[in-house]
């Protein structure tokens, strides 16, 4: 597609539930990045997918978090047994990320979802 | 230390003033550096690479010192719709995810 697509654009969830995020990046892009932006807060690093290199996941806050990356497209950000603490908005982004290229370094965000939990 | 720091501001000027940001990062083997800018409730959206020799995109222009570890963000002649978030952006290590900064909050008034 043109952009990076997220789905679903918003999600109320009750506590304790299992929640699943959707990104689908811009075709081409290798690389795939997830981060969530709290209230007010900084843009915090989940987990970046390259290629078919294993996913960097250094940024998961736990491990009730985990993502894949189907086929070196879609990605989902699967959030598990969720906390009010989870509540933030979702953002993918991906790149055509080219080594020494700096000029394809700049990353393309989806809108986001913004999650809910109550 | 935070990685990437920034003033939050909010800086207030009216239209027509320049208007500087400044950030500084703490990983002095960062590579890379860019502006992002993210309006209310939006996704962030790339304003422009941050280059050694400094660079220039129309009204705004970007300065980076390594020896400080510091990067700046001019804007000349701001308009109303340069009213957003500010945020500065490192990288560092090729391979790796983007460091972002919380941001500068601008408002720009006529």
């Amino acid at each position: 597609g043109a952009g990076v697509s997220q789905s679903p654009s918003n999600k109320v969830t009750e506590k304790g539930k299992d929640v699943e995020l959707r990104c689908d990046p811009i075709s081409g892009h290798t690389a795939l990045y997830w981060y969530r932006q709290s209230l007010g807060q900084g843009l915090e690093f989940l987990i970046y997918f390259q290629g078919n290199s294993a996913p960097d996941k250094s940024g998961l806050p736990s491990d009730r978090f985990s993502a894949e990356r189907t086929g070196g497209s879609v990605s989902t950000l699967t959030i598990q047994r969720t906390q009010q603490e989870d509540s933030a908005v979702y953002l993918c982004a991906s790149s055509l990320y080219t080594s020494g290229d700096r000029a394809n370094y700049g990353y393309t965000f989806g809108s986001g979802t913004r999650l809910t939990v109550v | 230390r935070k990685e990437v720091e920034q003033d939050p501001g909010p800086f207030n000027v009216p239209e027509g003033a320049t208007v500087a940001f400044n950030c500084t990062y703490s990983n002095s083997a960062s590579q890379s550096f860019f502006w992002y800018r993210q309006d209310c409730r939006k996704e962030p959206k790339l304003l422009m690479s941050v280059y050694s020799s400094g660079n220039e995109d129309g009204r705004f222009t970007a300065q980076l010192n390594r020896a400080s570890q510091y990067i700046s963000l001019l804007i000349r002649d701001s308009k109303l719709s340069d009213s957003a978030t500010y945020l500065c952006v490192v990288n560092t290590q090729a391979g790796t995810a983007l460091i972002f900064g919380k941001g500068t909050t601008l408002s720009v008034s006529s």
